[in-house]
């Protein structure tokens, strides 16, 4: 089945420490999106990737960086992580930017300790 | 299996109608279900529920849960063009797992 895959299921990572999040999918769907979930609140979007194109929301912060090597494959690294980026990172595709349907990964959800 | 079903897939009324839409789940470790609306970007949260029975209401918006049906509904009554959206159901387990539905699309014609 076509689906979208975030690995790992949990990370746990230590104050300061680099982590990467890894998202792929087998949609050929042109964009990929990152989303940060707090508890009890709607997913927010820190960016996404229109096939290469980097597209950065205006708030998210320099700790947050993108990398999409191909297609089928996005990464999320977060430089120094603080304890307040823990959450469920959700990555998402959809076939072009205007399409309303995006299929969601189940999340990688990150501990910060 | 763990999965989420929303039904309908796609769904069009005219303004002043009142809509329900389905989410049925078979998760294991049950946490809460969410609603959100989808328009073009990240989706909004709208509701989430955690106990069976207790109506939430927001607006023309209302939800509720049946945890031994395994069930939620979404109704919009007195539909508005606004409100056109996809409608996300999704379900939060213990273990911090999440599970999406594929959602209902929804178009409210003039």
């Amino acid at each position: 089945d076509a689906m979208v895959i975030q690995n790992p299921r949990y990370q746990v990572t230590q104050f300061g420490k680099p982590v990467t999040l890894s998202c792929s999918q087998t949609l050929n769907h042109n964009v990929m999106y990152w989303y940060q979930q707090k508890s009890s609140q709607a997913p927010k979007l820190l960016f996404h990737y229109y096939d290469k194109d980097f597209n950065n929301e205006a708030d998210t912060p320099d700790n947050f960086q993108s990398r999409r090597p191909n297609t089928s494959f996005c990464f999320l690294d977060i430089r120094s992580p603080g304890l307040g980026d823990a959450a469920m990172y959700l990555c998402a595709t959809s076939r072009d930017p205007s399409a309303m349907r995006l299929h969601f990964g189940n999340g990688t959800r990150l501990t910060v300790t | 299996e763990d999965k989420v079903v929303q039904s309908p897939l796609s769904l069009v009324v005219h303004e002043g109608d009142t809509v329900t839409l389905n989410c049925s789940y078979e998760v294991t470790n049950f946490r809460s279900l969410l609603w959100y609306k989808q328009e073009k970007k990240a989706p909004t949260f709208l509701f989430m529920l955690t106990s069976s029975g207790i109506e939430k209401k927001s607006g023309r918006l209302s939800s509720i849960l049946d945890k031994k049906e395994l069930f939620s509904i979404l109704n919009i009554t007195a539909t508005q063009t606004g409100d056109s959206a996809i409608y996300l159901c999704a379900v939060e387990a213990t273990g911090n797992q999440f599970y999406f539905g594929t959602g209902t699309s929804l178009t409210v014609i003039p």
